[in-house]
């Protein structure tokens, strides 16, 4: 059985930094993509990050570039966002999410339960 | 970037009906789109890929189609295990999700 469990969330103040982790179990972890997406409060959902199968490939959403950071640990089957120079708006809960081929572009067809992260002062 | 609009926001039906949910996207995406569900409280739950593929254990009552720029999610007869928001979601150009659909109790 698939599982993708994070852990790491909490509350940070404006301008802090924060690193999200996912440990994935019950699939073949390197031969997938593997992404990160965000949910604000009573708001929709948000893409942030995707890695391809081999870490080189990493894509941002335009509000993440540059202050985000995906990486994967395909010998411990761990996904991890390293987040900074954090703001209000980026107050969400955070889903880990396995893409369903090891790069390009495609679907997310299993999504752990969550990461709450809360900015504030 | 490819823009992704749904309607309506939010949708009151009743338990048997037929509900349709569009999705709009703002240039030519194929077939690159799927549709999830979400629950309050929980992670959303992939339905529909290439915009008309169930899903491994998915009813058969969820139905997906369209191409191009123009997508519907069909439900042919509302259970209550059904009443959730939806997204479309299109995966042609990086990802890119739509606001969501309430479906509510009539």
């Amino acid at each position: 059985e698939v599982e993708l469990l994070e852990s790491g969330g909490g509350l940070v103040q404006p301008g802090g930094s924060l690193r999200l982790s996912c440990a994935a179990s019950g699939f073949t972890f390197s031969n997938y993509a593997m992404s990160w997406v965000r949910q604000a409060p009573g708001k929709g959902l948000e893409w942030v990050a995707s890695i391809g199968d081999r870490p080189i490939n990493t894509y941002y959403a335009d509000s993440m570039k540059g202050r985000f950071t995906i990486s994967r640990d395909n010998s411990n089957n761990i996904l991890y966002l390293y987040m900074s120079s954090l703001r209000a708006d980026d107050t969400a809960t955070y889903y880990c999410a396995k893409e369903t081929e090891s790069s390009g572009y495609y679907p997310f067809d299993y999504w752990g339960q969550g990461a709450l992260v809360t900015v504030s002062s | 970037d490819t823009q992704m609009t749904q309607s309506p926001s939010t949708l009151s039906a009743s338990i048997g009906d037929r509900v349709t949910i569009t999705c709009r996207a703002s240039q030519s995406i194929s077939t690159w789109l799927a549709w999830y569900q979400q629950k309050p409280g929980k992670a959303p739950r992939l339905l529909i890929y290439k915009a008309s593929s169930l899903e491994s254990g998915v009813p058969s009552r969820f139905s997906g189609s369209g191409s191009g720029t123009e997508f519907t999610l069909t439900i042919s007869s509302l259970q209550p295990d059904d009443f959730a928001t939806y997204y479309c979601q299109q995966y042609n150009d990086y990802w890119t999700f739509g606001q969501g659909t309430k479906v509510e109790i009539k």
